[in-house]
């Protein structure tokens, strides 16, 4: 079946520094692989996506590249800031099937 | 973008009532909507599937009488969480993809925080 694993969280970063976070998965077929953020008290909001091997997608300053050789889309951002504090989401979509998520990994950006 | 509206936003209700919740896609249409329910610090359990016109799709361990889908039209899936309990008291997400591409990705409400007393 299809699954998503994500990086266990909290993960703490001071502001400015770089973040990873590490998401591979398991999928039948070729899914499209989607980042949506969660911040306190709302629901999830798309952050970035890519639909095929080596697709980049970027938004906010995250990238994520979809690695069909190590079956992985991490997350990265060059410089966090403490208004990306949230919880952040890595999901697949097979072709016609329902969306799969990660168990989620807790950012906490601090001064 | 595409717009999902979710209403209410909190609603407290007392055991044994039941509850409704709205799920409204602003500017595309939707013949499919999903419903997920969020514990404390865990991620989204898809709970089922609504469908314009058709039934709902409950996903293992759902039960369907408790958790009335009705999708009546192509902007509006509702959720009503039927004879409420305190366990029931959660986090509920609901989100529709635009029709259109392979690879749409799903939008979001922005979730109805329910608590039962």
């Amino acid at each position: 079946g299809n699954s998503v694993t994500q990086m266990e969280g909290p993960v703490t970063l001071s502001e400015e520094a770089f973040l990873t976070i590490n998401c591979t998965y398991t999928a039948t077929g070729y899914p499209s692989l989607f980042w949506y953020v969660q911040y306190p008290g709302e629901g999830l909001q798309l952050l970035l996506k890519a639909t095929k091997a080596d697709d980049k997608g970027s938004n906010k300053g995250f990238e994520a590249t979809y690695r069909k050789e190590t079956t992985s889309f991490h997350l990265e951002k060059g410089s966090v800031q403490v208004s990306d504090s949230a919880v952040y989401f890595c999901a697949l979509s097979p072709p016609r099937s329902k969306l799969t998520f990660g168990t989620g990994t807790r950012l906490q950006v601090t001064l | 973008g595409a717009v999902v509206s979710q209403h209410p936003s909190r609603v407290i209700c007392k055991s044994g009532t039941s509850v409704k919740i709205e799920c409204r896609s602003l500017d595309f249409q939707a013949t499919t909507m999903f419903w997920y329910r969020q514990f404390p610090k865990q991620s989204l359990m898809l709970m089922a599937t609504s469908n314009e016109g058709s039934k709902a799709t409950y996903e293992q361990g759902v039960e369907k009488d408790k958790f009335l889908i009705n999708h009546a039209s192509l902007t509006l899936s509702t959720l009503t969480v039927t004879s409420a309990h305190p366990e029931d008291s959660s986090f509920y997400i609901c989100s529709a993809r635009a029709e259109g591409a392979a690879g749409s990705p799903l939008h979001f409400g922005n979730g109805t925080r329910l608590t039962v007393t």
